[in-house]
């Protein structure tokens, strides 16, 4: 069965400094992973996704995230953060066979202090 | 283009109502998923079509939960005799997918507000 962890609910983080959105994950082979941001009143947008290849991913808006299949995480990361950034963040991951189930996490919700 | 759009954005139905959640994917998509999201959560898959086949639906909660596509391109999300736990958002998500896989991200929709009195 596939399952999401987001271990924080909530993360502060001060404007310029970096910030780290934990994720991890299991499923069996080998998994997809993704990041989506939801902004207040707004839908679920994509922010980048982890297929194969270069375990460090790049996405939108300065975004990105390091898979690690040792410690099966997909934690989200961004150098310097702005106010903007605040926001409902949410992992998911698919498999790789077997069907096209995507399973979210809870979400964390990101406050980016001025 | 036009994103994902989803009517009504709003439904308040009585308890044990039936209530119909339409989705329009975006053009050429060949998958559309639907989703529950209750308050605080994140979303929880419900059901998956391939065009117009259902090929995944284990995540409907009950037999009073139906989704179609019949065309491949709108679908429909129908809940008969509504109950105060079906109260959620229902998001909408299309994908373009190649190969039989998932690795595509999903486009959502804004989701409709179903509120079950």
């Amino acid at each position: 069965a596939q399952s999401v962890a987001q271990p924080e609910d909530q993360v502060n983080v001060a404007e310029g400094n970096p910030l780290t959105v934990k994720c991890t994950y299991s499923v069996s082979g080998n998994p997809y992973l993704f990041w989506y941001v939801q902004y207040p009143n707004r839908g679920l947008q994509f922010l980048l996704k982890y297929i194969t290849g270069d375990n460090l991913v790049k996405g939108s808006y300065g975004f990105e995230a390091e898979f690690n299949k040792s410690q099966t995480s997909f934690h989200l990361k961004k150098p310097s953060a702005l106010v903007s950034d605040s926001a409902l963040y949410f992992c998911a991951v698919s498999r790789s066979t077997g069907g096209f189930k995507t399973i979210f996490g809870a979400g964390t919700r990101l406050f980016v202090k001025a | 283009g036009a994103g994902v759009s989803q009517s009504p954005r709003y439904k308040v139905a009585k308890r044990g109502q039936d209530v119909a959640l339409r989705c329009d994917p975006i053009s050429g998509h060949v998958s559309l998923f639907w989703y529950q999201q209750a308050l605080g959560q994140g979303p929880e898959f419900l059901t998956y079509f391939q065009n117009e086949a259902q090929l995944d639906k284990s995540g409907l909660p009950s037999d009073r939960f139906f989704a179609e596509r019949p065309e491949g391109s709108v679908s429909t999300l129908k809940i008969q005799r509504t109950q105060q736990e079906d109260s959620a958002v229902y998001l909408c998500a299309s994908s373009a997918t190649w190969g039989g896989s998932s690795y595509n991200e999903q486009f959502f929709g804004p989701g409709t507000r179903l509120t079950v009195l």
